[in-house]
């Protein structure tokens, strides 16, 4: 049974790098079928895409974030990352890693349970 | 960017009721619409994808409809477990964007 498990530290200081791993189990990250990305959603707000990868390496971004995030992939060990530069207390949300079924932002058929991420000093 | 607006965002409603959403995009997006459902502290569902295909295992009381720039999420005879947050989500080959939600509540 497919299970995605988003982890990564719970508490970032404004201008670091906020980091989370995803890891998959019950399917390949290599599977051509499917792309990989993250979604996040602030308290009490809506759900924003961030960006999805291929397991080749493809990349696509949510333009309006483009220029602080970074998303890559170990199919060795069947997971896949990201990485927020220059954060603020805008980027405290759950995150959630997905599945995207067909293309890179495709809907979402397959979610993490979500992990929060709280930006403070 | 292509921005999407959701009606209501709130409905308040009962057990049995027929509940319709809609969802406006301010361009036309064909039919790369698709619908999830978030219950409070759980990851999104996906119910619908291409405006009105039924994803696997989700119950028939729900439905899509709508092309272009307009599009309709009804939920039939409305369930004790369907009170929840809905969302909209237009889609293309490499970015898509959320509606804003709207909360369905008992009344």
């Amino acid at each position: 049974q497919l299970q995605l498990q988003e982890s990564g530290p719970g508490l970032v200081k404004p201008s670091e790098t906020l980091s989370l791993i995803c890891t998959v189990s019950g399917d390949s990250i290599r599977n051509n079928s499917y792309y990989w990305g993250w979604i996040r959603q602030p308290p009490g707000k809506g759900l924003e895409w961030i960006g999805s990868i291929y397991y080749t390496g493809s990349t696509y971004y949510n333009a309006s974030l483009k220029s602080r995030v970074t998303i890559s992939v170990d199919t060795s060990r069947n997971q896949f990352s990201l990485k927020v530069s220059s954060v603020t207390a805008a980027d405290t949300a759950v995150y959630y890693c997905a599945r995207h079924r067909g293309t890179a932002a495709a809907p979402e058929d397959f979610w993490g349970l979500g992990t929060l991420v709280t930006v403070s000093s | 960017d292509i921005q999407m607006t959701q009606s209501p965002s709130t409905l308040s409603a009962s057990v049995g009721d027929r509940v319709t959403i809609t969802c406006r995009a301010s361009q036309s997006i064909n039919n790369w619409l698709a619908w999830y459902q978030q219950k409070s502290g759980k990851a999104p569902k996906l119910l619908i994808y291409k405006a009105s295909s039924l994803e696997s295992g989700v119950p028939s009381r729900f439905s899509g409809s709508g092309s272009g720039t307009e599009f309709t999420l009804t939920i039939t005879n409305l369930q004790p477990d369907d009170f929840a947050t809905y969302y909209c989500q237009q889609y293309n080959s490499e970015s898509q964007t959320f509606g804003q939600g709207t909360k369905v509540e008992i009344k």
